[in-house]
């Protein structure tokens, strides 16, 4: 499959707890992205790496929420003391963007579905 | 920041009829005009796009139309079919390499 691939597709957690989850971009992919998405809206942007370099996060995004993207493939996103609040579906997303162009069209993962207890 | 909302939130057609989605933006500067669809449990997948110097782009059953003036864009689906279902989504962009997405149109067609 050389789709984007995220694991696990599912963490049930109990609150208090950390939780961590990876992303693999299509290979050729120099951008990532991480969103959140509950029941019933649209996906919420949380961040995104070009190449290894973080270049913006979200101002929802609190300080409990941390991604790395250390060789530029793939990402991490740790959730830190998990509220009830932080249940969603979280989805990355990659894309490629030649030096000096923006490319918009994302490819999305399956998802990790975060359930906080 | 960019407002983006869809109407409307949900659709219901027979199967074969048309739906159109409208989505509307506030930042004059959007110049890229995408449309995902989300079946039930999957992944949003890109399915039509159209960029600020066309009006209309068409793919088999499905177009985009655009008004930069007024600042909406619109998805129109014709000969809808059950596969159709599933939840739309727009996510107009301006250059800021992320895109915003409305909160989505949840389409059923039914036989």
């Amino acid at each position: 499959d050389t789709g984007v691939s995220q694991d696990p597709r599912h963490k049930i957690t109990k609150r208090g707890q950390n939780v961590t989850f990876r992303c693999d971009p299509i290979s050729e992919h120099n951008r990532l992205y991480w969103y959140r998405q509950t029941l019933g809206q649209g996906p919420e942007f949380l961040t995104y790496f070009q190449n290894e370099a973080q270049l913006e996060k979200s101002r929802l995004l609190s300080d409990r929420f941390s991604a790395e993207r250390p060789k530029g493939s793939f990402s991490t996103l740790e959730i830190q003391r998990t509220e009830q609040g932080d249940s969603a579906m979280y989805l990355c997303a990659s894309s490629f963007s030649p030096q000096g162009a923006t490319n918009e069209k994302l490819f999305f993962g399956s998802g990790t579905q975060l359930s906080v207890l | 920041g960019e407002n983006v909302e869809q109407h409307p939130s949900t659709l219901s057609v027979q199967e074969g009829d048309s739906a159109v989605i409208k989505c509307t933006y506030s930042d004059s500067a959007s110049n890229y005009f995408p449309w995902y669809k989300q079946e039930l449990g999957k992944r949003p997948q890109l399915i039509i796009d159209i960029r600020s110097n066309v009006g209309e782009k068409k793919d088999q059953r499905i177009a985009v139309t655009l008004n930069k003036t007024a600042k909406h864009f619109s998805l129109h689906i014709t000969e809808t079919q059950p596969e159709d279902s599933a939840v739309y989504f727009c996510a107009p962009f301006r250059g800021y390499n992320k895109l915003i997405f409305g909160a989505g149109t949840r389409l059923a067609v039914h036989p």
